[in-house]
């Protein structure tokens, strides 16, 4: 089974300012990796979709890149709306297909 | 509009069975690829199961050999028959969509919630 870690666990980050969330996989996954973000009380929604796709009506702000075991999420200028947690699920090796545990974005 | 919505959750004692519901609105089952997603509280997203637009299913070592599940195409309804359930199974369940077979989920429903406890 691949084991996807996410890091940090939970990041602070200001209004207006960059996030950067990483994804590391087992092993490759190539860019079979897709990235969620999820609100308090409310299903996930998909953002990212073979590693650097936006999803349909995703902002621009969002963006996806990294190939093999590494990868990286970024929100170049952070929005109230975006303090969520955030997941990456891989699907190279399955069954399973397996999520990392998630990054808490918070307000700083 | 895409819609899922997933029905038939509740509280379970161990041992017991359950079998949740997912109906699709605005596409067919027969033509996507449906999972079941779960969500213990406070915890993160795991993959419980899927059924390939052609009826093939596929489970998790977790659930497999416990979990079944299966589509209604006549009702546009996928369910997940859950038997031998144990507390670790508590959890929000999610039934989700992947239009392209690229094992990204594109729709998720609200989830319905199974409490498994005495």
């Amino acid at each position: 089974e691949i084991v996807m870690t996410q890091s940090p666990a939970t990041l602070s980050v200001s209004p207006g300012e960059r996030a950067t969330l990483s994804c590391r996989a087992s092993q490759s996954v190539s860019t079979n990796l897709v990235w969620y973000q999820q609100k308090p009380g409310q299903a996930p929604r998909l953002l990212i979709y073979d590693a650097s796709t936006r999803a349909t009506g995703i902002p621009d702000r969002f963006s996806g890149s990294g190939s093999g075991t590494e990868f990286t999420l970024t929100i170049s200028s952070l929005q109230s709306e975006d303090f969520a947690v955030y997941y990456c699920q891989q699907f190279n090796y399955w069954p399973p297909i397996t999520f990392g545990q998630g990054t808490r974005l918070e307000i700083k | 509009e895409v819609q899922v919505v997933e029905s038939g959750g509740g509280l379970v004692q161990p041992g017991g069975s359950l079998r949740l519901s997912c109906a699709a609105s605005g596409f067919s089952v027969s033509d996507n690829y449906m999972n079941w997603v779960r969500q213990a509280p406070g915890k993160g997203l795991q993959w419980v199961s899927l059924i390939y637009s052609g009826g093939s299913t596929y489970y998790a070592d977790s659930v497999k050999g416990r979990f079944s599940m299966s589509r209604d195409i006549s009702k546009n309804t996928v369910y997940l028959q859950m038997n031998s359930l144990r507390d670790e199974d508590t959890a929000v369940y999610y039934c989700a969509r992947d239009p392209n077979g690229y094992f990204s989920f594109e729709s998720w429903g609200q989830g319905t919630l199974v409490t498994v406890s005495s």
